[in-house]
This record gives C-alpha cells, sequence and structure tokens, in this order.
C-alpha cells in the first residue's frame, strides 16, 4: 500500500517552455502533498507544502509565479515549472501524506532544460 | 535554525558486518525523526520512525536509536547485505513539515 505515481519520470526542454509534474496518491486520500528538489549528492530541499483545496505554503526562497502548484483532489497534485531555464534543471520529487504518518514518496522527474 | 548532519558522506563496510549511521542536529529536539533509504534516481522510502520518548526501535535486521541529550540518532543494519546498498536519509520533524539530511551512501561489499 501507500503508492505514490509521479509523472513524468525524465523531462529534457527547451529553455523558455513550460513543464507540468503530476504527483498522484495511488491507494490512498492525501491530505497534504509536498514537492522537494534535489541537486546531485544534496540534500532534499522543500519547495513547498500543500493541502487539498489551498495554496500552498512555499518556502523562502521559492518563487510561487515560477514554480505553480495545483492540489485540486486529495489524490493528485501537479507542480509546473513556468518559462524554465537551464538552472531549474534538477531532480524534483513529491510525496504525499495522510494525517501523521510517514510521507510516502513518487519516485521522481528529472528535470533537464536545454 | 536547525542543522543536520550525517556523519559521512559515504561509508563502505564488508558483507554480514553491522553498518552503523549516524545522524546529529544541532537545535531543538524533533517530536520525532525518520530513516528513509534512496536508490539511485529513485526517491526515498519509508523504513522506520522513532519518536522523541523512544529510545530505540527495530524492524528486521534495522535498528534505530534516538538520544535527546546527545541530539543524535544512531541507524544500524545488522548482517549487511550488498543489496542494502543505497543512500540513507535521516529526516526530523520541523513545524509540521520534514527536513532531510545529505544522506550517506552506503555500499556493501561481498
Amino acid at each position: 500500500g501507500a503508492v505514490v505515481s509521479q509523472h513524468p519520470s525524465w523531462v529534457i526542454c527547451k529553455s523558455g517552455t513550460s513543464v507540468k509534474i503530476e504527483c498522484r496518491s495511488l491507494d490512498f486520500q492525501a491530505t497534504t502533498m509536498f514537492w522537494y528538489r534535489q541537486f546531485p549528492k544534496q540534500s532534499l530541499m522543500l519547495m513547498a507544502t500543500s493541502n487539498e483545496g489551498s495554496k500552498a505554503t512555499y518556502e523562502q526562497g521559492v518563487e510561487k509565479d515560477k514554480f505553480l502548484i495545483n492540489h485540486a483532489s486529495l489524490t493528485l497534485s501537479t507542480l509546473t515549472v513556468t518559462s524554465a531555464h537551464p538552472e531549474d534543471s534538477s531532480f524534483y520529487i513529491c510525496s504525499a501524506q495522510t494525517g501523521d504518518q510517514p510521507q510516502h514518496f513518487g519516485d521522481g522527474t528529472r528535470l533537464s532544460i536545454l | 535554525s536547525q542543522k543536520i548532519e550525517q556523519n559521512s558522506e559515504a561509508l563502505n563496510i564488508q558483507e554480514g558486518k553491522t553498518a552503523t549511521l549516524t545522524c546529529n542536529y544541532t537545535n531543538y529536539s524533533p517530536a520525532y525523526l525518520q530513516w528513509y533509504r534512496q536508490d539511485p534516481g529513485r526517491g526515498p522510502v519509508f523504513l522506520l520512525l522513532i519518536r522523541e520518548n523512544e529510545k530505540e526501535k527495530r524492524k528486521e535486521r534495522l535498528k534505530v536509536t534516538f538520544d535527546t541529550t546527545l541530539k543524535q540518532s544512531l541507524f544500524h543494519i545488522t548482517a549487511s547485505q550488498p543489496a542494502d546498498s543505497a543512500t540513507y536519509l535521516c529526516a526530523l520533524e520541523y513545524n509540521n513539515d520534514m527536513r532531510f539530511g545529505a544522506g550517506t551512501r552506503l555500499t556493501v561489499k561481498p
């Protein structure tokens, strides 16, 4: 149980385009979803926390207009990287949580901006 | 602010030995602490959670300790196997969010 699906797993696109990443909890309802970013050999850095039906809470230094988060249902959250540039290239990982249970992670999306 | 330090970036041990990984934090003690496993190109997988009032937690070959006086958690894998090779992350509860350490990359050699 507690499966989180993240799609796509890998995307390459040109600078200036927008990219949408989906995160779904397949067998449970997630009251909270989290979005992280991870650079090679570094820790997961929390970008934002979202609760279903409300606006996401962004961490300091994360531009909310650049990283748009939508959490329209208890099983789906999306992250859209708008007008992506090479410095946005990274490994993006989502996680889903219900109540005070441990977070369950997706397998991540490797984003490469050319 | 809270700093989380995992003792070493990499740890190499021989198959069958016990691997011990360390997680230290610098500020307040969290309500709970978690350990995750992460394989290359994959998301972290939850392993164990230990609360501040618990000294030790076990799950099969895994054991976690939590010392709030030392501000430290130890993660042990007994009878290690090459399949245990991965990066292990500790994570601390912080204002209802989680903060992760940079991880320790464990390699178990046959």
